[in-house]
Parts: C-alpha cells; sequence; structure tokens
C-alpha cells in the first residue's frame, strides 16, 4: 500500500471548470506539498501545507491533518494548467518525502 | 537567484554501464535529497545529504551511491545499469534545519537501452 494515494488519476476538464484533486495519506507528516509537474519534468511546490488553508491566485489548498487528507483545487480553469498534480508529503518519522502517484490534468479550450 | 540545477538534462547509455548526475543547490543550501521518477509513477526517495554526510536512504540496492561535496553540490551515481534504471532523476534541495521545504531541479532524464 502507497503511502499517498490520490484521485483521480486523470482528469480532463473544459476551460472554466472548477477542479478538485484529492490526496490521503497514511504516515504522520510535518508538512504537504502539492506540486505542479510539466512535460519534460521540472516540478515547483505550488503549496506547503501543516494545518488549514492556503490560497494563490486560482489555487486553492485545504488540509485536514485528523483525517490525513489535503485537497487541491483549481477554480476557473485554463488550458495553461494542463500539468501533472502530485501530492508529497514530509514523514515526521522516516525523514523522507513520500510522494502520490500524481493526477494528469487536461484542460481543454 | 539560480534554482536547484542539474546536469545533464537527457542521457542515454547501454546496458552495464555506469553513469554520474549532478546537482548544484540553492545557494546556502546544505541540503540535498534525490529522487527517481518511473514514467508514470510518483518519486521515489533515494538519499538525502546534509552538510556531506548520509542522512537518510531509501529502499535503492547497492548500486545507487552518492556523495556530496564541501560547496554542498552532489553527485548520484548509478553502477551497472539495468533497463529498469530508466527515469527521471530528481535533485531536490532544502534550507538548513528546514528538510519540510524542497525546491526541485528540472531532472536528468536517464534512458538505458
Amino acid at each position: 500500500k502507497n503511502e499517498v494515494e490520490q484521485s483521480p488519476q486523470n482528469l480532463t476538464a473544459q476551460e472554466g471548470e472548477f477542479i478538485t484533486i484529492n490526496c490521503s495519506y497514511s504516515v504522520g507528516i510535518s508538512a504537504l506539498h502539492w506540486l505542479q509537474q510539466h512535460p519534460g519534468g521540472g516540478i515547483v511546490s505550488l503549496f506547503m501545507l501543516s494545518s488549514g488553508k492556503k490560497k494563490h491566485g486560482r489555487l486553492i489548498a485545504t488540509i485536514n491533518i485528523q483525517e490525513k487528507h489535503s485537497s487541491l483545487h483549481i477554480t476557473a480553469s485554463h488550458p495553461r494548467d494542463s500539468a501533472v498534480y502530485i501530492c508529497a508529503v514530509y514523514s515526521n518519522t522516516g525523514n523522507q518525502f513520500y510522494f502520490g502517484t500524481g493526477t494528469s490534468l487536461t484542460v481543454i479550450p | 537567484d539560480a534554482g536547484v540545477t542539474q546536469s545533464p538534462t537527457h542521457l542515454i547509455k547501454t546496458r552495464g554501464q555506469q553513469v554520474t548526475l549532478r546537482c548544484s543547490p540553492i545557494s546556502g543550501h546544505k541540503s540535498v535529497s534525490w529522487y527517481q521518477q518511473v514514467l508514470g509513477q510518483g518519486p521515489q526517495f533515494i538519499f538525502q545529504y546534509y552538510e556531506k554526510e548520509e542522512r537518510g536512504r531509501g529502499n535503492f540496492p547497492d548500486r545507487f551511491s552518492a556523495r556530496q561535496f564541501p560547496n554542498y553540490s552532489s553527485e548520484l551515481n548509478v553502477n551497472a545499469l539495468l533497463l529498469g534504471d530508466s527515469a527521471l532523476y530528481l535533485c531536490a534541495s532544502s534550507p538548513a534545519g528546514r528538510n519540510t521545504e524542497a525546491f526541485f531541479g528540472q531532472g536528468t532524464r536517464l534512458t538505458v537501452v
């Protein structure tokens, strides 16, 4: 069983739709990241969360520590949002990151 | 400020060969971690180095080794390459004492033929 589970695996949306990607984890964590990976590989951290909610532009990330669950929301989606979104948690016992397998998002104009 | 830089960006090797991948962390960052990302999967932790010492190791065979230099740059070495080693190898650096913050490089795409 993976320490981090993401859903859905693939997501296709029309431009302007509201999008939600979910992440559940099974280890104790110090922090959770939502990462964005474009074709070609480079990874960018969109958010780092340890509690509550953060907002940056059209992106919102929430975390529920008790339920070990996080969500990434994209409002008014745009084709440039097309990428793979990866949930990563920093384990407070193993001192390492565990990653989900990613959600491949395609936003159609 | 330059971000995390990795070299080379792409590499093709044949089975049995050895490869060395390089990573330069963000200036001032003393911790470097390496990850392997097989196509269609999330990254898997390989090593973490801090102040030139190995601080963590993932579930990878001894063919994988790494080191960190006095300037905090790092090399990942893989010996006796297998087809299954084909992957994107990512390096991330973190500020001292803040391992929860990770800044990723663009990765090195290794293809073993």
